[in-house]
């Protein structure tokens, strides 16, 4: 079993849709959480991300996370053509040893928002 | 501008023929990794450096090489490439390896061709 498992889609709304993307994993020592945002031929770039259980929103953006479930997701309110792209999650247990450093992707999911 | 400067940007590249990638960071982050991204794989991580001359095999390093010699550079080295090499390649950043929980910045890519 993939440590992080994350519906690839495609995904298409029209605009001003809300955007629900989610991921789940097996590792309980995940801490660290992240959305990252991919356009295509260009690098992730971070969007948003937390650390332990809770919600965190910026914008039109709102992460969550629910620890007991090994639930992540990432709504996107008011969506816009400009948010085409693909949605990375991430995650790290952020400790020593194995762990180090390392940061565990999802597939990632491909949304359109169609005008 | 702070960023990760990936070169060349593409390359087709014939079996058994030695190349280099190379990755730049203008930002004195100490941690440095490599990643590729592969379709319904996701990204996986190759190799990773917590500061100059500290490297360490991520999830998929054979086939590869790495030095860090420089904290800016973090070179990624094929010696033999191989068709199952063909991928696309992403350097990343961050300031420390605790920041790497947070996230990277990732370079813009590589995307290599071995025939």
């Amino acid at each position: 079993q993939k440590e992080v498992e994350q519906d690839p889609g495609p995904l298409s709304v029209p605009e001003g849709a809300i955007v629900s993307l989610n991921c789940t994993y097996s590792n309980s020592a995940f801490q660290y959480f992240m959305w990252y945002r991919q356009y295509s031929r260009k690098g992730p770039e971070l969007l948003m991300y937390t650390y332990s259980s809770g919600n965190k929103e910026d914008g039109r953006f709102t992460a969550q996370v629910d620890k007991s479930s090994k639930y992540i997701s990432l709504f996107i309110r008011d969506s816009q053509p400009s948010d085409s792209a693909t949605y990375l999650c991430a995650m790290s247990a952020g400790g020593r040893g194995s762990t180090l450093g390392r940061l565990y992707f999802g597939r990632g999911t491909q949304l359109t928002v169609w005008p | 501008e702070a960023q990760v400067t990936q070169n060349p940007r593409y390359l087709i590249t014939v079996t058994g023929k030695k190349l280099t990638v190379t990755c730049s960071q203008n930002m004195n982050h100490e941690y440095m990794s490599w990643y590729r991204q592969d379709p319904g794989l996701g990204l996986r991580q190759i190799y990773y450096s917590m500061n100059v001359e500290v490297t360490d095999k991520g999830d998929v390093p054979e086939g590869y090489k790495v030095s860090r010699k420089e904290k800016r550079n973090f070179p990624l080295i094929l010696e033999s490439p191989s068709p199952n090499q063909t991928s696309l390649y992403f350097c990343a950043s961050s300031p420390n390896w605790e920041a790497s929980n947070y996230g990277y910045t990732f370079g813009s890519g590589t995307r290599l061709t071995v025939v």
